[in-house]
């Protein structure tokens, strides 16, 4: 069975700070694919970053970078200089041919970014 | 990039209606469509698998009588909620991806309202 642990429910910073949301994955395919999405308070899905699961290359994207570590089967990710409109709750998710490519979703994890 | 557009965005109506929910993707041929429920400060819950011109596939526990799911076209997925109770008040959310290793790409969402 695969699975999605994001450990931290909520994350409070102030603006300006940097934060990292932690996710960690369990599958049994050698190919997956990983996602993070972000859903603000108004509720859309929005995607973020699509990793598969042979390219270990740190992806970075303005503020937003992404740190994938098969070796700890991880998939983090860092917002630097947070700002207010950051705040939102953010899913790490797994997909693979195992579960026919649907997604696993994590709990997500609320971040709120203070001014 | 994808877009997927979902109307209604809100629905409040009484006890023993049915509600269509639609779902659209505007610039790109969606041959998979998903839809999920979410509850509040929850993750998302995946009801069913919709394919293009076939059934759609219901996960455990959703009754499929009870939502039906119409994949009628490559750019249109419904879903119906027939014969609406309180307990099924919810946010509805449906997705649509292009091939079967790339992103889904989720619509605004539904906030539906029981009486």
């Amino acid at each position: 069975a695969q699975k999605v642990t994001q450990a931290q429910t909520e994350i409070s910073v102030v603006e300006k700070e940097d934060v990292t949301l932690d996710c960690v994955y369990e599958t049994r395919d050698t190919t997956y694919y990983l996602f993070w999405y972000k859903q603000p308070p108004s509720g859309e899905l929005v995607f973020l970053i699509r990793r598969n699961s042979f390219d270990e290359q740190n992806e970075i994207s303005g503020r937003y970078s992404w740190n994938f570590q098969k070796s700890t089967s991880s998939f983090n990710f860092t917002i630097t200089a947070s700002q207010v409109v950051d705040s939102a709750v953010y899913f790490c998710v797994l997909t693979s041919g195992g579960s026919n490519y649907k997604l696993t979703f994590g709990k997500g994890t609320l971040l709120t970014v203070n001014p | 990039g994808a877009v997927v557009s979902q109307h209604p965005s809100r629905v409040i109506c009484k006890s023993g209606t049915s509600v269509k929910i639609e779902c659209r993707s505007l610039d790109f041929q969606a041959t998979t469509m998903f839809w999920y429920r979410q509850f509040p400060k929850q993750s998302l819950m995946l009801m069913a698998t919709s394919n293009e011109g076939s059934k759609a596939t219901y996960e455990q526990g959703v009754e499929k009588d009870k939502f039906l799911i119409n994949h009628a076209s490559l750019t249109l997925s419904t879903l119906t909620v027939t014969s609406a109770h309180p307990e099924d008040s919810s946010f509805y959310i449906c997705s649509a991806r292009e091939g079967i290793n790339q992103p889904q790409h989720f619509g605004d969402g539904t906030r539906l309202s029981i009486l």
